[in-house]
C-alpha cells in the first residue's frame, strides 16, 4: 500500500500566486482531512471530507483557502491569492469511517510564499 | 473552542532513560491518541485509547487513559536515539464525528 500521497513535497511561490496542493488519500478510505502545522498554532484541522463531500469546512482560515474532493481518490487545496502567513506545511489524512481512531497521514507539503 | 495542553513543551534526555509527558483538557474526551511525527514526515499513531482508566503498550510505551476522561499520559521506557521526535495528543470530544483535536505537541531529543 502506498499510503497517502501528497504533493508537490516543497512549493515556493511569491505572494499572490495561486497555490494548489494534491492528496491521494489510501484506496478505500472514505474521510479524508487537510491539516496545517505551524511552529505558532500547531496542528489545525482545515477541512474534512466523508464519502467525497464537505463536512465541516470551520477550519478554512478565509476566502482564500478552497478544498474540492472531486472523486474517491483525489483531493486539492487552494490558495488564491497566496500571502506570505499562508508559510506553512501541510498534510493530508485519510481513514475509514468507522476506523476513525487511525487517521494515516501524507508526508506533507511544505509551503513558502515570499 | 475544546483543547488540548501537554507538558513539557520539550525535553532532553540521556539514551536509556525513561521519559514521562501528558496532555491535559479542560472538557472530557471520548477517545485519546498518541502520534509521533519525526522530522520531515507526517504523524503516525502510535497508541489508541478508548474508555477511562484504559493502560495499553506498544512495546516500549504505555499510555494511560485518565479516570476523569480529562487526561492522558504517554510513558516511554529505556528511550533510544530513534525515539527523537515530536509526540501528539489528540482526542476525539463527544460532541464531534471524525474531528479530532490535537494538541501542541512534546518535542524530545535523546542524547545518545
Amino acid at each position: 500500500d502506498a499510503g497517502v500521497i501528497q504533493s508537490p513535497r516543497h512549493e515556493v511561490t511569491e505572494m499572490g500566486q495561486e497555490v494548489t496542493l494534491r492528496c491521494k488519500p489510501i484506496s478505500g478510505h472514505n474521510s479524508l482531512f487537510w491539516y496545517r502545522q505551524t511552529m505558532m498554532r500547531g496542528l489545525e484541522l482545515l477541512i474534512y471530507f466523508n464519502n467525497n463531500v464537505p463536512i465541516d469546512d470551520s477550519g478554512m482560515p478565509e476566502d482564500r483557502f478552497s478544498a474540492k474532493m472531486p472523486n474517491a481518490s483525489f483531493s486539492t487545496l487552494k490558495i488564491q491569492p497566496s500571502e506570505p502567513r499562508d508559510s506553512a506545511v501541510y498534510f493530508c489524512a485519510s481513514t475509514q469511517t468507522g476506523n476513525t481512531d487511525t487517521q494515516y497521514f501524507g508526508p506533507g507539503t511544505r509551503l513558502t510564499v515570499l | 473552542g475544546q483543547q488540548l495542553n501537554q507538558s513539557p513543551q520539550s525535553m532532553f534526555i540521556q539514551e536509556g532513560e525513561d521519559v514521562s509527558m501528558n496532555c491535559t483538557s479542560s472538557s472530557i474526551f471520548n477517545t485519546w491518541l498518541w502520534y509521533k511525527q519525526d522530522p520531515g514526515e507526517g504523524p503516525v499513531l502510535l497508541i489508541a485509547l478508548y474508555k477511562a482508566g484504559e493502560l495499553t503498550s506498544n512495546g516500549r510505551l504505555t499510555a494511560q487513559f485518565g479516570i476523569t476522561r480529562k487526561d492522558s499520559f504517554l510513558n516511554i521506557s529505556a528511550s533510544i536515539p530513534s525515539d527523537v521526535g515530536i509526540y501528539f495528543c489528540a482526542g476525539w470530544p463527544p460532541t464531534s464525528y471524525d474531528k479530532v483535536i490535537f494538541g501542541p505537541g512534546t518535542s524530545l531529543s535523546v542524547i545518545p
